[in-house]
């Protein structure tokens, strides 16, 4: 089965900053390699699919990119909004792993 | 618009069964994928079944294979997940979820209801 591993954990940035998340899938998964927003008490939100395609109505801010095994997310100007946990996924098989999650503060 | 509205959920003991339901609207339900997707107390997501739009394809995570099965109607355009032989570590909100935004092969999860609570203790 595919692993995800997201990195980091955890992180705190300012209003403005630019914040970028990583996920590695244990073995090679093309692109099919999404991300989704979970707001605090809310029902996950999907972001970007096929690694880099912006779901449509998601502020342009958020990007995806990478191939293979190795993927980012990135938020190029952070907004009290987006204050959230990040959860990368794999798609191309089965099991659909999830990454464990990256959860992003406002410092 | 889609929707998604999961019912079923509540309280069981260990061993015990239920039932899960999802009803959808507002798209071609056949022509669609569908997953259930569970998530513990303050813990991460966890993919458990789908379904391909036929119902002609299943697959499950290992933590529930055996003991969970998935299945659909097209007629009442239902999801259903029917859970057989609960555990403590079972409990969780569990989402249905639609796979898109493409009918195709390999889609990630582009809609998602509001969840259900199921809680196995004793």
């Amino acid at each position: 089965d595919i692993q995800m591993t997201q990195s980091p954990s955890s992180l705190s940035a300012s209003v403005g900053d630019r914040v970028t998340i990583t996920c590695r899938a244990s073995q090679g998964i093309s692109d099919y390699l999404a991300w989704y927003q979970q707001k605090p008490g809310k029902v996950p939100k999907l972001l970007i699919y096929a690694a880099s395609t912006l779901q449509s109505g998601v502020p342009s801010r958020f990007s995806g990119s990478g191939s293979g095994t190795d993927f980012t997310l990135t938020i190029s100007s952070l907004q009290p909004e987006d204050v959230a946990t990040y959860y990368c996924q794999a798609y191309n098989s089965a099991p659909q792993t999830f990454g464990q999650g990256t959860k992003v503060e406002i410092k | 618009e889609v929707q998604l509205v999961e019912s079923g959920g509540g309280l069981v003991q260990p061993g015990g069964s239920l039932r899960l339901s999802c009803a959808a609207s507002g798209f071609a339900f056949s022509s669609y994928a569908m997953s259930w997707v569970r998530q513990a107390p303050g813990k991460g997501l966890e993919w458990v079944s789908a379904i391909s739009g036929s119902g002609g394809s299943t697959y499950s995570a290992d933590s529930v294979r055996g003991r969970f099965t998935i299945s659909r109607d097209n007629s009442k355009n239902t999801l259903d997940l029917q859970m057989d032989s609960l555990r403590a570590e079972d409990t969780a909100l569990y989402y249905c979820a639609k796979k898109g935004p493409n009918s195709g092969s390999y889609q990630p999860l582009d809609y998602w209801g509001q969840g259900t609570l199921v809680t196995v203790s004793s």
